[in-house]
């Protein structure tokens, strides 16, 4: 079994100032795990992976995530936002082996103000 | 190379009526998945398709739900007949075999079902 928590429904930031999003996953096996980005109108785009190599894992547009197993976290960071960064974004877990389906967060709200 | 697609990108019926979700997913990938999210909730799966077979449809609420691929390319989820819980965006994604078991799946913008 998986799960996965995103602790903030929405966030809100200033334009230049960090992005945290945070996300907790729990799975009984060695998970796969992703952050998707949903533009208003959009698909659900890929921002990065971890599946089981560097801990600390890059994405696009200038985000990463880190991957620490004690605390169970896999949480997203940029260091200045920018106001094309507003969005909805997902963290997402899968088993990491197979064609797995994905297990959803409910979704944070980012909102960039100037 | 084109995305994965979905028509159509909203649809309003009433409820009792029935309503087809059409995914065409990217060129030459077998995987087909359809997830959905309901208002206020996570997204959810529903079912995967490996090229016309049915891998895993646990994810189907009811038996008013049909999914089909027929010869392995596009896929419609076909609701029939619709609730007002039946509300929501539904998501097509698929992806490539041998991705080396990483489950990297590319995602349609959604189909908005809104049941009256």
């Amino acid at each position: 079994a998986q799960s996965v928590t995103q602790l903030d429904s929405h966030v809100s930031v200033s334009e230049g100032t960090p992005v945290l999003l945070r996300c907790n996953y729990s799975s009984s096996y060695s998970p796969s795990l992703f952050w998707y980005v949903q533009h208003p109108n959009k698909g659900l785009q890929l921002l990065l992976k971890y599946t089981s190599a560097a801990t600390l894992v890059k994405g696009i547009n200038g985000f990463e995530a880190e991957f620490k197993k004690s605390e169970t976290s896999f949480h997203l960071t940029k260091p200045s936002a920018h106001m094309s960064d507003a969005a909805e974004y997902f963290c997402v877990v899968s088993r990491n082996s197979g064609y797995s389906t994905l297990t959803f967060g409910k979704g944070t709200m980012l909102l960039v103000s100037p | 190379e084109a995305g994965v697609t979905q028509f159509p990108s909203h649809s309003v019926i009433e409820k009792g009526q029935t309503v087809t979700l059409r995914c065409d997913p990217i060129s030459g990938h077998d995987n087909l998945y359809w997830y959905r999210r309901v208002m206020g909730k996570e997204i959810k799966f529903l079912l995967h398709f490996v090229k016309e077979s049915k891998q895993d449809e646990s994810g189907m609420p009811n038996n008013r739900f049909l999914a089909e691929r027929t010869g392995g390319t596009y896929s419609t989820l076909k609701v029939q007949p619709a609730e007002l819980e039946d509300s929501g965006v539904y998501f097509c994604a698929s992806s490539h075999p041998g991705t080396g078991g990483v489950n990297e799946q590319f995602f349609g913008p959604g189909t908005r079902l809104t049941v009256l």
